[in-house]
Parts: C-alpha cells; sequence; structure tokens
C-alpha cells in the first residue's frame, strides 16, 4: 500500500520569503502526484499534479514542485510568498491505472506573516 | 456551472443517533469518491462510485457506514448509530470519466460532523 508523509504540520513564514513544504511517498508501483490546497473555510483545490513528463511542474500562482524518483519526493516551493498563501496543504498520490483514489499525507499549515 | 455541493456544512448529534450527508458533484461527473479527516489526521478514502455502482469500499470504516447513489446522480453516506469516533469532515470529490486518462478530482466544502 502506498503512503504519504509531510513532515511539517505547521511552517510559519514571513511575506516575501521562499517556503517549501515537503513530500515524500512510499510505493511499490507509479504513481500519480499532487498538491492540493485548503484555504479557510472552503473545500480542497487542486494546486498542481504531475502525470508524467517534465519532472518539473509549475502552478498559475507562483508555486512548483519537483518528481524526485530517486528519493521519492515531491516537494513543494515557492521563492515568494504572500499573505494569500496562508492555508493548509496537502500532498497526494494516486496509482496509475487504478480508480484514482487518493492516498493524502497529514497536511501542512503554512502560515503567512506580514 | 456549479461545483460540487454538500449538506449540511455543519452537523451535531449525539451518540447514538444517524446522520445522513449528501453530495451533489458537478453534473455530468461519473465518478464521486467520499474521503474524511478525522481530527488531526489525514484525509482518508472512504469510497468511490463510478456512476451508481460501488467501484471501491475498502476505505469505508465499518457496517454503522452506508452509501448510496441514486440514479448515478447524487449520493447520500448515512451514519447509523454514530459514534464519537465517526467526529470529522467528510469531503466529496467528484470526476470525469477516466477510464482512458486521469481526471481531476473537484472536491466539495465539506461537511463537519461532531459526535457528542
Amino acid at each position: 500500500a502506498q503512503s504519504v508523509t509531510q513532515l511539517d504540520s505547521q511552517v510559519p513564514v514571513f511575506e516575501e520569503a521562499p517556503v517549501e513544504l515537503r513530500c515524500n511517498y512510499s510505493s511499490s508501483v507509479s504513481v500519480y502526484l499532487f498538491w492540493y490546497v485548503q484555504y479557510p473555510n472552503q473545500g480542497l483545490q487542486l494546486l498542481l499534479k504531475y502525470l508524467s513528463g517534465s519532472t518539473l511542474v509549475e502552478s498559475i500562482n507562483g508555486f512548483e514542485a519537483e518528481f524526485n524518483k530517486s528519493q521519492t519526493s515531491f516537494h513543494l516551493r515557492k521563492p515568494s510568498v504572500h499573505i494569500s498563501d496562508t492555508a493548509e496543504y496537502f500532498c497526494a498520490v494516486s496509482l496509475r491505472g487504478s480508480n484514482y483514489k487518493l492516498t493524502f499525507g497529514k497536511g501542512t499549515l503554512l502560515t503567512v506573516n506580514p | 456551472e456549479a461545483g460540487v455541493t454538500q449538506f449540511p456544512s455543519h452537523s451535531v448529534i449525539e451518540k447514538g443517533q444517524t446522520v445522513t450527508l449528501r453530495c451533489d458533484p458537478i453534473s455530468g461527473h461519473d465518478n464521486l469518491y467520499w474521503y474524511r479527516r478525522v481530527m488531526g489526521k489525514e484525509i482518508k478514502f472512504l469510497l468511490h462510485f463510478v456512476k451508481e455502482s460501488k467501484q471501491d469500499e475498502s476505505g469505508m470504516p465499518n457496517n454503522r457506514f452506508l452509501a448510496e447513489r441514486t440514479g448515478g446522480t447524487y449520493s447520500t453516506l448515512k451514519v447509523q448509530p454514530a459514534e464519537l469516533e465517526d467526529s470529522g469532515v467528510y469531503f466529496c470529490a467528484s470526476s470525469q470519466d477516466d477510464r482512458i486518462s486521469y481526471n481531476e478530482q473537484f472536491f466539495g466544502p465539506g461537511t463537519r460532523l461532531t459526535v457528542l
């Protein structure tokens, strides 16, 4: 069975600082990788995904994540965060060719302070 | 286009009572998923419908949970009788036909269930 580890439950940073949210996964078969974000009082939104091809994927709001197969990681980065990036971020995997059910990490609460 | 909706947004019930959660997926989405997040834990898969059929219910905790999807449209998740450990946020997600390729799961806002 696959599993996802998000080592940091909370990450406080100052506005305009860089941030990295770590995600490692474990699976015996190939997976798809995702980052979801949950803003306060809202549902989960897909931030970015890796299905195949280029190992570096980007979102429209400046986040990027890189799939590293050898390290089984999919860390999320942003070079300069905004107050509006304050949210909980979830890393998730699903098995290729499966019913695409998602296995999530425990989430990382990113708090951006002025 | 309306997104995934869930009702109610919050529910507070006493142990032993019955609660029914509802999910309306995006129109035309064949796939419907239920997930649950217990406080302090990760979001966990409960089950997956393809149209009206249960494709995978391996995540259902026990037989106090019953999910249905009438006519392949909305879905309900009934908990009967509710126990304290059932408290958490229940998420519903839907996606288009993904037999050929992956399609994004769109999540609803969740139902926060509190069992006292």
